[in-house]
């Protein structure tokens, strides 16, 4: 497509459930990168892919977030056990290359009731 | 401290106003992004640069790798201007950025 797609855009889920947040970057991109943004924060890092694998998850807070980018393309951020702290805007990136000019998409904004 | 910077935190303008947001950091890096992003909006990429200065339209970005610094500056400011303007900084290595906290504008009529 023409642009980062990121679905859902909303997404309202109770405490301790499981969430899918789906990113689609732009055709052809293969860096790909998930942030997450707080109220009134920066964004910080989660992940990044290089292709399929993940290069460097260095920014994932703990086991219960987990992300994959099987064909390396659509990336998916899975959050097992979701708490209130979790709650808010997951931002994804994609590139054409890692370190070339960034495409953000519009974000899923995640609140844990 | 942040390893990235920006100062200031807030600021608003009259309608007309040159407009400067500066952005310190202190890594290693390969490229400097700066990123406006509306209420309630996506994010977009102004500029990426790792030397000298760019321009588009009424707005300027430099750099100075020597002292890591950068700076937006905003020529003829408009209301549509407001916005949050955040400074990002590329790994070396990755590419991944380093974001700052960002900085409120508002231009008011």
């Amino acid at each position: 497509g023409a642009g980062v797609s990121q679905t859902p855009s909303n997404k309202v889920t109770e405490k301790g459930k499981y969430v899918e947040l789906r990113c689609d970057p732009i055709s052809g991109h293969t860096a790909l990168y998930w942030y997450r943004q707080s109220l009134g924060q920066g964004p910080e890092f989660l992940i990044y892919f290089q292709g399929t694998g993940a290069a460097d998850d260095s920014g994932l807070p703990n086991d219960r977030f987990f992300a994959v980018r099987p064909e390396g393309s659509v990336s998916t951020l899975k959050i097992q056990r979701t708490e209130r702290g979790d709650s808010a805007v997951y931002l994804c990136a994609s590139s054409l290359m890692s370190g070339a000019g960034y495409t953000f998409g519009s974000g899923t904004r995640l609140t844990v009731v | 401290k942040n390893e990235v910077e920006q100062s200031p935190q807030n600021l608003t303008a009259q309608e007309g106003e040159f407009i400067t947001i500066n952005c310190s950091y202190s890594v290693g890096i390969s490229a400097l992004h700066w990123l406006q992003q509306h209420p309630g909006g996506g994010i977009v990429s102004l500029f990426m640069l790792s030397s000298g200065k760019k321009k588009h339209g009424r707005l300027i970005a430099t750099i100075n790798i020597q002292e890591k610094h950068s700076s937006l500056h905003i020529t003829a400011s408009h209301p549509r201007d407001s916005a949050v303007y955040i400074c990002a900084v590329g790994s070396s290595n990755t590419g991944k950025l380093i974001f700052g906290q960002g900085t409120t504008l508002q231009v008011k009529p």
